[in-house]
């Protein structure tokens, strides 16, 4: 099945830093992977996704890399600010009953001012 | 639209009570998801259904565990009877993909403690 690895578990940055989160996933048919934020007290939401067919994207201050061959990924956020800290988690689909994502441990992202 | 509603958003109850956590998913979306997060386990699909029909339930943890989607705008989890080591965070999500291709909203989560 698919495990989807995510480090680091904790990451603490000064504001304005970069923060770099990466995840390694097993199924090489995997071709959709989304990176969610999760706040105190609220559910995931999604911030950017990548499909299989492009190596990076990027939207504002966040930026996702792809790498097939190595099957792993990586969420790139810029100029870090105190609203960035919240718990990031990657995902990736699994193939069997209908590509359903299974979820990266999370990290927990802090920005100090 | 609200988003994904879910409630109760927290209930505090004692080992084997009958729990129910509902969920009114976002209109026109044909997916709806239903996850536990807990610590140790981190982010886990029980089931899913797609167009009312549910399509996966391996996750759900035992028969104590059941889940319905009576029409295209509600869902219920319920545990029965249930336990302490239920005691978690259960979402509710919904999607217009179909498994999950594409974005999943989810809701703002039940808070369950069993005692």
């Amino acid at each position: 099945g698919e495990n989807v690895e995510q480090h680091p578990s904790t990451l603490s940055v000064q504001e304005g830093d970069s923060a770099v989160i990466k995840c390694t996933y097993s199924d090489s048919a995997s071709n959709y992977f989304p990176w969610y934020k999760q706040e105190l007290g609220k559910g995931p939401q999604l911030i950017i996704d990548i499909r299989s067919n492009v190596g990076e994207k990027k939207d504002q201050r966040i930026a996702v890399t792809l790498n097939k061959t190595a099957k792993h990924f990586s969420l790139h956020i810029t100029e870090t600010q105190p609203e960035d800290s919240a718990v990031y988690f990657c995902a990736a689909p699994k193939r069997e009953y209908g590509n359903k994502l299974v979820f990266g441990a999370g990290t927990i992202l802090r920005v100090k001012s | 639209d609200a988003g994904v509603i879910q409630s109760p958003r927290h209930e505090v109850t004692e080992m084997g009570q009958e729990v129910t956590l509902r969920c009114k998913p976002i209109s026109g979306h044909n997916s709806l998801f239903w996850y536990r997060q807990t610590m140790m386990r981190g982010l886990e699909l029980l089931i899913y259904f797609n167009n009312n029909v549910p399509i996966d339930d391996s996750g759900m943890p035992e028969d104590r565990f059941s889940a319905k989607m009576p029409n295209a705008s509600f869902s219920t989890l319920k545990i029965q009877p249930s336990e302490p080591r239920d005691s978690a965070v259960y979402f509710c999500a919904s999607s217009w993909a179909t498994g999950n291709a594409g974005e999943l909203f989810f809701g703002e989560g039940s808070r369950l403690t069993v005692l």
